[in-house]
Order: C-alpha cells, then sequence, then structure tokens
C-alpha cells in the first residue's frame, strides 16, 4: 500500500522568505499523482499544486514550486516570498493513476508565518 | 474554479439522532464524490466513495450502515450518521471530482467542501 510521509508536524517562516516542506512517499507503482493541498483555519481543503509522475518537470505555480525527485521519491513544496496569508496546514498526497478514487494523505504540517 | 458547497458546517445534537450532510457540486457534474474523516491534528482518512447511481464503496473498518452515503444525482451526495454516539464526533469533509474530459483524458482534480464539524452530546 502507498504511503505518505511528512516529517515535519510544524514548520515556521518569516514573511517574505523561502520556506521548503518536506514529503516522502512509498509506492511500487509507476504512473501517479502528487498533490499538496492547504488548509487554513476555515478548514477548506485548497489545492496549491500538482505534479503527474510522468513528468520530468517540476511544477510551479507563481511563488510555489516542487522539487520532484521520482527516483528518490520525494515532493517538497517550496513557498517563495512568504505571506501571512500563507500560514495554514499543508497536506501532501498521493494518488495512483491505476486507482484513482485512492488519494493518500501524509499526517500535515503546520506553517507559522511570522511577520 | 470548482466549487464544492457543503452544509451544514457545523451540528451539534444528541446522542442517538441522525445527522444527514450534504455534498454539493455547484458548477460542475461530479460523477465520483468522496467522503473524509478528520480527527483533530490528524491528517484526512477516506471513509468511502461514491460513483452516481452506484453504491458507495467503503474503506475497510467503517461502517457502511453507520454511515449511509448516497449519490442520487451527477451534483449530490450525502452522508447520514445513523444514530449518531459521541466517538462520531469529528470533521467530516466531502470532495468532488468531474469525469476526466477528452482529448487528453486526463484526470481531473479533486475539489473540496468547507467540512462539516459534528459534534454529539
Amino acid at each position: 500500500a502507498q504511503t505518505v510521509t511528512q516529517s515535519q508536524p510544524e514548520m515556521s517562516v518569516q514573511e517574505a522568505e523561502t520556506v521548503t516542506l518536506s514529503c516522502t512517499y512509498d509506492t511500487s507503482e509507476s504512473d501517479y499523482y502528487l498533490f499538496w493541498y492547504k488548509q487554513p483555519p476555515s478548514r477548506q481543503m485548497i489545492l496549491v499544486i500538482r505534479q503527474e509522475a510522468y513528468k520530468q518537470q517540476n511544477a510551479t505555480e507563481n511563488r510555489f514550486s516542487v522539487n520532484f525527485q521520482k527516483a528518490a521519491k520525494s515532493f517538497s513544496l517550496k513557498i517563495s516570498d512568504s505571506q501571512l496569508g500563507d500560514a495554514a496546514m499543508y497536506f501532501c498526497a498521493y494518488r495512483s493513476q491505476y486507482n484513482n478514487n485512492d488519494m493518500r494523505f501524509g499526517a500535515g504540517t503546520r506553517l507559522t508565518v511570522k511577520p | 474554479g470548482a466549487v464544492v458547497s457543503q452544509h451544514p458546517s457545523r451540528v451539534i445534537c444528541k446522542s442517538g439522532t441522525s445527522v444527514k450532510i450534504e455534498c454539493r457540486s455547484l458548477d460542475f457534474q461530479a460523477t465520483t464524490m468522496f467522503w473524509y474523516r478528520q480527527f483533530p491534528k490528524q491528517s484526512l482518512m477516506l471513509m468511502a466513495t461514491s460513483n452516481e447511481g452506484s453504491k458507495a464503496t467503503y474503506e475497510q473498518g467503517v461502517e457502511k450502515d453507520k454511515f449511509l452515503i448516497n449519490h442520487a444525482s451527477l451534483t449530490l451526495s450525502t452522508l447520514t450518521v445513523t444514530s449518531a454516539h459521541p466517538e462520531d464526533s469529528s470533521f467530516y469533509i466531502c470532495s468532488a471530482r468531474a469525469p476526466s474530459q477528452s482529448p487528453f483524458w486526463e484526470d481531473q482534480p479533486q475539489h473540496f467542501g468547507d467540512g462539516t464539524r459534528l459534534s454529539i452530546l
């Protein structure tokens, strides 16, 4: 079974600085999707960024980018120019291409942004 | 962007009552909807997957007679917690996904509702 590990329960970053959240996963599959979701205090899960495993190029969305290392099964999220609104729980998630109903979430990383 | 509405956002009720939570996709047709449970400071745990017009598929350990799921239309799925007890108190989140579209048939992302905080006294 696939597992997703986020080893940092909490992270803190100064406003305007850069922070990297770690995520590793375990799978025997070659085709899959990886996601980073943000859950602010309002509790709604918001998709931040998505990566298809077959794509070698790292996904980017404005200030958010990933470092996808397929061989190492690592999928870290970099937030540049951190803003107060980035404070939230961040969940890394894995979904198989063969069973696209099964999304596995990591335990989450709580990000605090200091003014 | 795609919007998923979940209602109610908060429910407080007595032990033994049944509670229904609605999940609606407002601007797209969701052939697949998911129900998750989230305990405090923990991650989301998938409870069940429902496809429109068919029975829900429950994850191991989730009581299907306890958590009734109905996906009667392409825009609405409901979760009913029957004879709720304090241990059922939790945060329940639904998500919805549209079917893949040609020509690329790329998998569609899941869109999440705001969640429902259920408190059983």
